[in-house]
């Protein structure tokens, strides 16, 4: 079993729609979780941490982890086309980071 | 301010050549990561840099993976021999301080393809 499994998509949705990203996580000491952007042949980009249970809202964007089911979501509001793009999620083991392969989201007008 | 930097951007090479890959992290950045991103795959850790401690090579695949770096500057990833299945694009990443392994910047990546 991975340590972090993400469905790979592809997720297309209109624009304005909200749209659900997540992921499972295996190991119950996993404390920190992140949500990373990446477009087409570039580095990711950092989105948003959170820290154990709870939720972190930024801008249109939503973290919420739930560790009672091992269950971490990015809701994203209003989607735009701009959003189009990979979305992995990661969490911390052993000083290093542990990504999921990412969703790939389409936004189309 | 400047973002984590990369060279060269793209890479192709003959299979059993060593090639060297560049990262200047961002300035003050104690932290440093290599990850390699092979297509349609999740992100896999390499090496980590903290400060001036040894680093954690756990991620190395083989022993034709190495790394360095200096101080809390430029790294460099060093790959010898290499062979196709080392096709991949090599992200560095750098972090405020080695206890915030949460907040990592990424560079754009070096895209590597061996013939």
């Amino acid at each position: 079993q991975k340590e972090v499994e993400q469905d790979p998509g592809p997720l297309s949705v209109p624009e304005g729609a909200i749209v659900s990203l997540n992921c499972t996580y295996s190991n119950s000491a996993f404390q920190y979780f992140m949500w990373y952007r990446q477009y087409s042949r570039k580095g990711p980009e950092l989105l948003m941490y959170t820290y154990s249970s709870g939720n972190k809202e930024d801008g249109r964007f939503t973290a919420q982890v739930d560790k009672s089911s091992k269950y971490i979501s990015l809701f994203i509001r209003d989607s735009q086309p701009s959003d189009s793009a990979t979305y992995l999620c990661a969490t911390v083991g052993a000083d290093k980071l542990i990504f999921g392969t990412g969703t790939r989201l389409q936004v189309f007008p | 301010g400047a973002g984590v930097s990369q060279s060269p951007s793209n890479k192709v090479t003959e299979k059993g050549k060593d090639v060297e890959l560049r990262c200047d992290p961002i300035s003050g950045h104690t932290a440093l990561y290599w990850y390699r991103q092979r297509l349609g795959q999740g992100l896999e850790f390499l090496i980590y840099f903290q400060g001036n401690s040894a680093p954690d090579k756990s991620g190395l695949p083989s022993d034709r993976f190495s790394a360095e770096r200096t101080g809390e500057s430029v790294s460099t990833l060093t790959i010898q021999r290499t062979q196709q299945e080392d096709s991949a694009v090599y992200l560095c990443a750098s972090s405020p301080h080695f206890s915030r392994h949460y907040e990592q910047y990424f560079g754009p990546g070096t895209r590597l393809t061996v013939t």
